[in-house]
């Protein structure tokens, strides 16, 4: 059974610092992993998709990595800012299913 | 810009009472998926729907949920009878298999209270 971890579950930073959030999972055969963004009250917004055949992809700020073999990805954040502060989840789509498991998310604040 | 709908995106409720959620998947999506979020358990799927037909519901209480989808525009999930537990944000989600993967993008959410 997939399962799928965040560490941390929080993190305080200060502004303008970089910073990894951590997805783990215990399953390589995965088709895809997707990265959320849930500010408080709100629903889920994507930020980066990761087919299993990828290695990382960039988007602004954000570059999110995968390491299939290995059940790992990391989210990158550059220069980190007070508007970051949200809570950021991962995903996984298990092969052969359309559907995606959640890791439990880690709560981001960015000090100013 | 095309987004998931859903209503009513607040519901509160007495015990013993039905609940309907509708969700409106973006135009062209064939996959829909319900799920359900509190602080206890996270988020968790409940049923997806893949062209309109129910692919996997074990997520889903079956005494009391259902999932339905009565046509590509509407999907439904009802409580029957509500119970304080089913306290939670109900989110849907769509998506479709592209050239770039399969990705997902969620409705602002259903926040239900049963007292």
């Amino acid at each position: 059974k997939q399962e799928v971890t965040q560490i941390p579950a929080a993190l305080s930073v200060p502004e303008g610092e970089n910073l990894v959030l951590n997805c783990s999972f215990t399953d390589s055969a995965i088709y895809n992993l997707q990265w959320f963004r849930q500010d408080p009250g709100k629903g889920l917004t994507s930020l980066l998709l990761i087919q299993s055949s990828q290695r990382e992809q960039t988007s602004g700020r954000l570059n999110a990595s995968l390491d299939k073999s290995s059940g790992r990805s990391t989210l990158y954040i550059a220069a980190s800012q007070p508007g970051d502060s949200a809570t950021y989840l991962c995903a996984v789509n298990p092969s052969g299913t359309y559907k995606y498991i959640f890791g439990t998310g880690t709560r981001l604040k960015v000090l100013a | 810009d095309a987004r998931v709908t859903q209503t009513p995106r607040h519901k509160v409720t007495e015990m013993g009472q039905e609940v309907t959620m509708r969700c409106q998947p973006i135009l062209g999506h064939n996959t829909v998926f319900w799920y359900r979020q509190t602080m206890m358990q996270g988020l968790e799927l409940l049923a997806y729907f893949r062209n309109r037909a129910p692919l996997d519901d074990s997520g889903m209480p079956k005494d009391r949920f259902s999932a339905e989808m009565p046509d590509a525009t509407l999907a439904t999930l009802k409580i029957q009878p509500s119970e304080p537990r089913d306290s939670a944000v109900y989110f849907c989600a769509s998506g479709r298999i592209t050239g770039g993967g399969f990705e997902q993008y969620f409705g602002p959410g259903t926040r239900l209270t049963v007292t």
